[in-house]
């Protein structure tokens, strides 16, 4: 069955520090993925999406992902992150179906002052 | 452009009682999907509507239904409410259901069960 992983349940880092978390999939064929972030109590924005193409993708906020199909991986990263940058994130893909997103269970990022 | 709108924000309901949840989704968007997400836990794929029908639907019992209206608004509802349907309910638009662009998310409606 199709699924999104998370390894990381929480993760705290220093402001300013670089930041990478982790997302593996399981499917067949090249999926739909992407990540969102979720603030308390909010609902989820889109971050960044890879449908195919370059593997290094772009997104809002200043974060990237590169997706490795080797390692059926598509882990999140920012340079510098800000104590705005605290939240949830959700990696999530969309099978052959394209009627459902599968999220990860999420990795919660703390911002170390 | 107007975003997902969702109503109400927070509800608090008891065991056995039924509620009804609405999505307003963004405008120009055709199709839309509705997800749980239990406190902790990444969102759960309830069902999808598109042009009315519904065109998917997770692991959820029959008690969770839906429609959609010709202005693509939507409601969930859910009958004979257990306490383990405590949750955010999040609505989802997006543009083809096809062709899956990143859905837009509403902020959710709270809903607990005493």
């Amino acid at each position: 069955a199709q699924s999104v992983t998370q390894p990381d349940i929480h993760i705290t880092v220093s402001e300013g520090a670089s930041l990478e978390l982790r997302c593996n999939y399981s499917y067949g064929a090249t999926p739909y993925l992407f990540w969102y972030v979720q603030s308390p109590g909010q609902g989820l924005q889109l971050l960044l999406k890879y449908f195919s193409g370059d593997t290094l993708v772009q997104g809002i906020k200043g974060f990237e992902a590169e997706f490795k199909r080797s390692q059926s991986s598509f882990n999140l990263r920012k340079p510098s992150v800000h104590w705005s940058d605290a939240a949830e994130y959700f990696c999530a893909s969309v099978g052959s179906s394209a009627s459902k997103i599968i999220f990860g269970s999420g990795t919660r990022l703390s911002i170390r002052p | 452009e107007t975003g997902v709108t969702q109503s109400p924000t927070h509800l608090i309901k008891t065991r056995g009682q039924q509620v009804t949840l609405r999505c307003s989704s963004q405008s120009g968007h055709n199709t839309v999907s509705w997800y749980q997400q239990a406190l902790g836990q990444g969102p759960q794929f309830i069902f999808q509507y598109y042009r009315e029908e519904e065109n998917g639907r997770g692991n959820f019992p029959p008690r969770f239904s839906g429609l959609q209206f010709p202005n693509y608004s939507s409601e969930l509802n859910v009958n004979a409410l257990e306490l383990d349907d405590s949750a955010l309910y999040l609505c989802a638009s997006s543009l083809e259901v096809r062709v899956p662009s990143g859905h837009t998310f509403g902020s959710g409606t709270r809903l607990t069960v005493v």
